[in-house]
């Protein structure tokens, strides 16, 4: 099936700072990427929708000059977390939706990273 | 509004036994249904999947979920649970476009006592 693969899996940063995730499609070209949150024990919540040369779609509540989103390649999403801070601390999961040769379309998730800020 | 319900937000089952996980969803459009399986830390896999076709879907590790339209319902079973299955469920709806993200319910957590 397709892969999707997220870097760094795992990042500890201090407060202030930023931070950039990367999310590739390995094997396939995706125009639209998709960015979700997870808090502790709780659901993803879609961010943002990722979409290539073009400005990300930002969901309600999500502030586009604190998670910006940047789809310069059919293969690559990258999601920066600007000026960091303790409550920015998550887990941030990457998806990419294709369809594998003769089925529907799926949606396949990178690994995930858990950033923490300190 | 579109939306994807899971109920029981804690189960726990003994080893061995069946198991049922419930999902109800709200979608204007013809949903496409997942089910995945997150485990502490870790990112998603996909156990199963609907769209079309025969409403008994399925899935990898010897899950299978059942789509009734009438009820806007895509329940997860498994006849016989292993302590491996302890983890945290996840429902979710979408549109057939790859263009459209999915929407989850809260999630599920698994727990299997021996």
């Amino acid at each position: 099936g397709a892969v999707v693969s997220q870097h760094p899996s795992r990042v500890i940063c201090k407060s202030g700072t930023s931070v950039k995730i990367e999310c590739r499609s390995l094997d396939f070209q995706a125009t639209t990427m998709f960015w979700y949150r997870q808090f502790p024990k709780q659901s993803l919540m879609l961010m943002a929708t990722s979409n290539e040369g073009s400005k990300a779609t930002y969901e309600q509540g999500v502030e586009k000059d604190k998670f910006l989103i940047n789809h310069a390649s059919l293969t690559l999403s990258t999601l920066t977390v600007t000026s960091a801070h303790p409550e920015d601390s998550s887990f941030y999961i990457c998806s990419a939706r294709a369809a594998p040769a003769g089925g529907s379309t799926e949606a396949f998730f990178g690994q995930g990273t858990r950033l923490t800020v300190v | 509004a579109q939306s994807v319900t899971q109920p029981d937000i804690h189960i726990t089952v003994s080893e061995g036994a069946s198991l049922e996980l419930r999902c109800n969803y709200s979608y204007g459009a013809t949903p496409y249904l997942f089910w995945y399986v997150q485990s502490p830390g870790q990112g998603l896999q996909l156990l199963l999947k609907y769209f079309s076709g025969d409403t008994l879907v399925q899935g990898i590790k010897g899950f299978e979920a059942e789509f009734k339209r009438s009820q806007s319902s895509f329940n997860l079973r498994k006849p016989s649970v292993h302590w491996s299955d302890a983890a945290e469920y996840f429902c979710a709806v979408g549109a057939v476009q790859a263009g459209t993200a999915l929407i989850f319910g809260k999630g599920t957590t698994l727990s299997v006592s021996s």
